[in-house]
């Protein structure tokens, strides 16, 4: 059974350029959450999609966007990057209920120079 | 706004040297409290998940405790292996799954 996957595992952009990753979540999952880790914190929240729709939303500006597919597929986009977009990009995945357990995909490593 | 700290920042153990490591939050109405390990570059593991106070679960050398403002990740007789970086994250109830995530704790064991 596959886990989380994301692509691609790293990526190297400059300011002011744009930048989609992508997840696949885990078998049987249908709601995709994405996290921003800059090094030595925790992860941030940014956006959780469920049926296609952003469901919530995170402490991030309108730069930071996402789309989740018919497969239950995700992307991030984020435009006009910043130097200090620098961090891993965590996707994680879950089988809607209460009581979920979110399973954590291998990260994005972002670099903004 | 949920909180997470965990403490210590880091810890230094020799291999067989046993401890614990700390978790506090504070969140309206807990759904649940995880705990993931992470490697270096990696994506966070998941290790396990409390419900209720008075929880308790094991796995291997890990036990996990919850009580009503805090968790505990009891580590007994570490392995080198066993170095990582631990995370505790919480749940809120009504939040749709948003994981609010402490520092983590940088653990090294030593052969």
């Amino acid at each position: 059974d596959a886990g989380v996957t994301q692509s691609p595992t790293h990526l190297i952009k400059t300011r002011g350029q744009q930048v989609t990753l992508r997840c696949s979540p885990k078998s049987g999952h249908d709601t995709v959450s994405w996290y921003q880790q800059a090094l030595g914190q925790g992860p941030q929240f940014i956006f959780q999609y469920y049926e296609e729709e952003e469901r919530q939303r995170g402490n991030f500006p309108d730069r930071f966007s996402g789309h989740q597919f018919p497969n239950y597929s995700s992307e991030l986009n984020v435009n006009a990057l910043l130097l200090g977009d620098s961090a891993l990009y965590l996707c994680a995945s879950l089988r809607g209920g209460s009581l979920a357990t979110q399973y954590f995909g291998p990260g994005t490593r972002l670099t903004v120079l | 706004e949920d909180q997470v700290t965990q403490s210590p920042e880091a810890l230094r153990l020799q291999e067989g040297e046993s401890s614990s490591l700390n978790c506090s939050y504070t969140v309206s109405g807990l759904r649940g409290l995880f705990w993931y390990r992470q490697d270096p570059g990696k994506g966070p593991e998941f290790l396990f998940t409390l419900y209720s106070a008075g929880e308790e679960k094991e796995k291997e050398r890990l036990k996990a405790t919850l009580t009503k403002k805090e968790s505990f990740l009891h580590i007994t007789a570490p392995k080198p292996e066993d170095s990582a970086t631990y995370l505790c994250a919480v749940q809120a109830g009504g939040s749709n799954y948003k994981l609010t995530f402490g520092k983590g704790t940088l653990l090294t064991v030593n052969p």
